[in-house]
């Protein structure tokens, strides 16, 4: 069966510092891989998707950064925290259903983020 | 552009029935999406219709009607643990799949 693995589970920063959040895949291979980010009380905002090592989307223009080195591997960054950064940060990998092409989305225990 | 509405907040009392739902204004619709998700959580799937009509699980039943950009989740005998957000998320197809979430209804069980 497949899993998704995210750490930090929680994570207090300063503003100005860096961050780097990890999500890694097991059970399968080229998975379809997500960045969201949910403020307090708000809904979720996808940030980057990827469809393959090396290929990232970005949804939204903002001081975060995507990567994806390996196959079942996404990193998410920023050179610079802002306050507006804060939030629940949800990794989230997707199967494609061919049956009735649609796809099916499973996200991470995710990473709760306070910049202070 | 893209718009998904949910009702902020529900409350129910525990075995009811509550209809929950949700409009949307999207292009490239490929699927509606009905997730749970309880405080401090990920989000849970729970159904997926890309048909008109009613699908049936267990408690739960979702509605789809494309011509009206229409949803509804719907949870039968209500529990305590049923109090959880419900978020309705649209699947689209533009070149590559991807969802976009509505903000979520916060469903409060009372006893």
């Amino acid at each position: 069966s497949q899993t998704i693995h995210q750490w930090p589970a929680t994570l207090v920063q300063p503003v100005g510092s860096p961050l780097s959040l990890e999500c890694t895949v097991e059970g399968t291979s080229n998975p379809n891989l997500y960045w969201y980010r949910q403020a307090a009380g708000r809904g979720l905002q996808l940030l980057f998707y990827s469809v393959g090592i090396g290929q990232i989307s970005s949804e939204v223009p903002q001081n975060l950064s995507a990567s994806r080195p390996q196959d079942r591997q996404f990193i998410l960054s920023s050179k610079k925290l802002l306050l507006s950064d804060s939030g629940f940060y949800l990794c989230a990998w997707s199967v494609i259903i061919w049956e009735i092409p649609h796809y099916e989305q499973y996200f991470g225990p995710g990473t709760r983020l306070t910049v202070t | 552009g893209q718009n998904i509405d949910q009702p902020t907040e529900m409350t129910a009392t525990e075995g009811a029935i509550v209809q929950i739902n949700c409009t949307y204004q999207t292009s490239g619709f490929n699927g509606l999406f009905w997730y749970q998700q309880h405080a401090g959580e990920a989000p849970t799937f729970l159904s997926y219709n890309v048909l008109d009509g009613l699908e049936e699980k267990g408690r739960f039943s979702s509605f789809l009607s494309r011509s009206k950009g229409y949803s509804y989740l719907l949870l039968k005998e209500l529990q305590m643990k049923d109090s959880a957000s419900y978020l309705c998320a649209v699947s689209l197809y533009t070149g590559g799949f991807k969802t976009i979430f509505g903000a979520g209804t916060r469903l409060f069980v009372k006893a």
